[in-house]
């Protein structure tokens, strides 16, 4: 089956420090592939996608690359906000099964001014 | 437009009550799916709807029970609550763009505590 295997956390950073969440995912045929952000007390929003290999999906200064020579779709940023801190999930979508979703377990960003 | 809805936000019940929990969503999605969500365990997929008049089990479905009332509303049951379901449930629905992913727009939850 699908899976998704995201670094654990919390990660903790300072203010304008280089942010890397690293998510790797297992999938049968060519999966969509998200990150997800969910801010305190909220629910999930999409962060950005991508939907084939070498596609880049951006928002808010945040980047992440299909990458599936190593099946991966690590989550960068290049200087984080106080604003930032949230829990990032990783998801893919195999585009087949009604639309259903695997997450990985979420990472918790913490930064600190 | 509200996108999805949830209510109740929060929920005390005692070991055995039951409860409904309802969702709305406005956006004429086919699908929506009910997680719950776990310290540590992330999302897990509880039930889902691919369509009105239809639900499929997910990873976890003992002790619920789901009605795709029509294509806007979705609601989970629990018949006896136990306190392995004290969590925090979200709502969701998902689109298909032409030539796009499936992406899920979820709803604030409702956080349930069981006693």
């Amino acid at each position: 089956g699908n899976s998704v295997t995201q670094m654990e956390g919390p990660v903790t950073l300072s203010e304008e420090a280089f942010l890397t969440i690293n998510c790797t995912y297992t999938a049968t045929g060519y999966p969509s592939l998200f990150w997800y952000v969910q801010y305190p007390g909220e629910g999930l929003q999409l962060l950005l996608k991508a939907t084939k290999a070498d596609d880049k999906g951006s928002n808010k200064g945040f980047e992440a690359t299909y990458r599936k020579e190593t099946t991966s779709f690590h989550l960068e940023k290049g200087s984080v906000q106080v604003s930032d801190s949230a829990v990032y999930f990783c998801a893919l979508s195999d585009n087949t099964n009604a639309g259903k979703s695997t997450f990985g377990d979420g990472t918790t960003l913490t930064v600190k001014p | 437009n509200a996108g999805v809805t949830q209510t109740p936000k929060f929920q005390v019940l005692k070991t055995g009550q039951s409860m409904t929990l309802q969702c709305a969503q406005d956006m004429n999605h086919n699908s929506m799916y009910w997680y719950r969500q776990d310290p540590g365990m992330g999302l897990r997929l509880i039930y889902y709807s691919a369509s009105e008049g239809t639900t499929d089990k997910g990873e976890v479905p003992n002790g619920y029970n789901v009605s795709r009332l029509n294509k806007r509303e979705f609601s989970l049951r629990l018949e006896s609550a136990a306190p392995s379901q004290t969590s925090v449930y979200f709502c969701a629905s998902s689109e298909k763009l032409a030539g796009g992913p499936e992406t899920q727009y979820f709803g604030p939850g409702t956080r349930l505590l069981v006693l």
